[in-house]
């Protein structure tokens, strides 16, 4: 039973395309977050939902559109894909609360830009 | 969020017991300290968090400091599938908003 499911595992585009990551969590949980790690291995948020609504945008360009059409579901949608857009790209979810709850990672999607 | 400091790298062997520091020393009273470890090719996994009070889980213990501006994440016997790298993590009070700060973490390596 996978906690964070992320589809797919591998993408491999070109520049300029237009690609989108699935997310799915079986938790329950009411808040879902996407991060980015780079080829620095440094981890980063980029976006996060709490009942469908976002709450973080952490500067991200507008090519990046999030959407989550329901609390289970997170989507991250990339237009115009750039080489510096190549990544990893990890979903989370988690239980809204006052600092002390987890929050659970899928294995992540491994994006490359040719 | 408060920033934290890990040393870059540890090393340990096999079945010994590891202590993983962590400096937190501008913590508000009410930050969670929590650690995450992220093994190669996976994503992060949570290990542990503690407002106060030492915890044990069946991964690990935290071991805090009486003024909160330290805490230790123990291992008590690595194994090979222990090596990681681990992240120490403030976490306020901040509801809905709660995202993780990453920052470099400790590289663990377990050796026979």
């Amino acid at each position: 039973d996978t906690a964070v499911s992320q589809t797919p595992k591998y993408l491999v585009t070109q520049m300029g395309n237009d690609k989108s990551i699935k997310c799915e969590q079986n938790l329950g949980h009411d808040t879902m977050y996407w991060y980015k790690q780079d080829s620095k291995k440094f981890l980063k948020i980029m976006f996060s939902y709490n009942n469908k609504e976002l709450i973080i945008n952490e500067t991200v360009p507008n090519r990046f559109s999030p959407k989550s059409p329901d609390k289970a579901h997170l989507n991250l949608h990339i237009n115009s894909l750039e080489l510096g857009d190549s990544a990893v790209y990890f979903c989370a979810s988690s239980q809204a609360g006052q600092g002390n709850q987890p929050q659970h990672f899928g294995d992540g999607t491994r994006l490359s830009i040719l | 969020d408060a920033k934290t400091t890990q040393p870059n790298s540890m090393e340990s062997n096999e079945e010994e017991p590891v202590h993983l520091p962590c400096n937190h020393s501008t913590i508000s009273g009410t930050d969670y300290i929590h650690w995450y470890r992220q093994l190669p090719s996976q994503g992060p996994e949570y290990v542990i968090h503690g407002l106060t009070s030492n915890v044990n889980n069946r991964m690990a213990s935290l071991a805090i400091a009486e003024d909160r501006k330290s805490s230790t994440l123990i291992l008590h016997r690595a194994t090979l599938r222990d090596a990681a790298v681990y992240y120490c993590i403030l976490r306020g009070p901040t509801g809905t908003a709660s995202k993780l700060t990453f920052g470099t973490g400790t590289r663990l390596q377990v050796t026979l």
